[in-house]
Formats: structure tokens, sequence, C-alpha cells
């Protein structure tokens, strides 16, 4: 049972235009959410989060949009640079668990 | 550097022998975690450890597989007579507490099996 699911594998946009990369999750006791971005042969680094309890969170180019009713959330990233480019996993957190859920990861390429 | 080491970074190991591997985490950090990728696949949770103490170990298979976090050293990953399903990247993350956020990752260590 996938509870975080990235539908969208790749996705390729051209340098400095936005890029939207999608999440949907299935477990109604998430109430965190985050975005790691994952290069060849490197771990995962994380790049930006949200609690439940809001609905967006912006830190320079990169803004994650979360609406719980459609129980889905986005990254956009504005604009988007070709060392953009690079896997990029959501993961969620429920309150009671310690370990994190995540999505098999969609890779963006950003063409320059 | 203060991140996670973890080594070796490649491991090739044939069927049926032993794999073991380490994981330093930040100095300072006292929660590790595992996580398993298998190929064009995310993250999944194996293990949450603290000094001493496995805490959550309900990703963790129930044959073959261990997982310690000693007083003294690194985090050690054990994986008994391999088979070739074990091939996939093991990565390591630390901690400074036990909640859930402010994870580091390690670069990870890709055991194949052959």
């Amino acid at each position: 049972d996938q509870q975080v699911k990235q539908n969208s594998p790749s996705l390729s946009v051209q340098e400095g235009r936005i890029s939207i990369l999608n999440c949907d999750y299935t477990n109604s006791m998430f109430d965190y959410f985050l975005w790691y971005k994952k290069y060849p042969a490197e771990g995962p680094t994380f790049l930006i989060s949200i609690s439940s309890i809001k609905d967006k969170n912006e830190d320079g180019r990169f803004t994650v949009f979360l609406n719980k009713s459609a129980k889905h959330l986005s990254l956009h990233i504005v604009p988007s640079q070709p060392g953009d480019s690079a896997v990029y996993f959501c993961a969620a957190r429920s309150g009671s668990a310690r370990q994190l859920t995540f999505g098999s990861g969609t890779q963006l390429t950003v063409l320059p | 550097n203060a991140g996670v080491m973890q080594n070796p970074r490649h491991l090739v190991r044939r069927r049926g022998q032993e794999a073991r591997l380490r994981c330093s985490p930040v100095k300072g950090h006292s929660h590790v975690y595992w996580y398993r990728q298998l190929p064009e696949e995310g993250l999944k949770f194996m293990v949450y450890l603290q000094k001493e103490n496995i805490i959550d170990e309900s990703g963790m298979p129930k044959e073959r597989f261990s997982a310690e976090f000693p007083k003294e050293g690194p985090s050690i990953l054990r994986i008994q007579q391999v088979v070739r399903g074990d091939s996939a990247a093991y990565f390591c993350a630390s901690s400074p507490t036990g909640d859930g956020y402010g994870y580091t990752f390690g670069s990870g260590t890709r055991l194949t099996v052959v």
C-alpha cells in the first residue's frame, strides 16, 4: 500500500520557467510533509517542509503548497535552474511515528 | 565534515555471504534511522535506533537482517546469507532528537549481490 504517491516519474522544464512537482497521500494521520532532493550517488538532502496546519511555505525559489482536503501537495521551483536537475522525493510523517514515508520520486531535468 | 558517514560506499557480496554496513551519525546525534531504496522505488524505512536500543524495527525483514547502535562506535546494519533481492542502496540518517524532524542522510551504501 503506497501511502505517498508521486505519479510523475520524470519532468522536463526549460531554464527560467516554473517546475511543479506533485505528491498525493492517502493517510489522513500525516501531519508533516517534507521534500528532499537527491543527486546520483548521494543521499537525500532536505529542501523544504510544511506542517499540516499551514497551506503554504516559502523558502527562496522553493514553495510548497498543501491541500489537505485533496490530500495533495506540490513543490514549485521558480525560476528553475540547471543545478535543480535531480530526483525529488516527497515524504510524510504522522505525529506518533518517527520514520518518514517516502514517495517513489520524480526526476526533474532543467534544460538550459 | 560533520555529516553522516557511511561505509563502504559500494559493497559486492556473493549469494550466501554476510554484508555489514556501517553508519557514523553526525556528532552529537543519538538517533539513527536506516532506509532501503530498491531500484526505481522510494526510500523505505527499516529500523530506528538510539544508543544501545532498538526503538522501532517495524520495517526490518524478520529474518537475516539485524541492526545495532552500540554505546561506542558506528551503527551497523547486518544482512546474513544475502540474496539477489537484497541488492539496493541502504541509507542511514541521524537526528539530534527522536521526533522525526531534522534528519541528515548519509550518501548510502550500494549493495550488489552476485
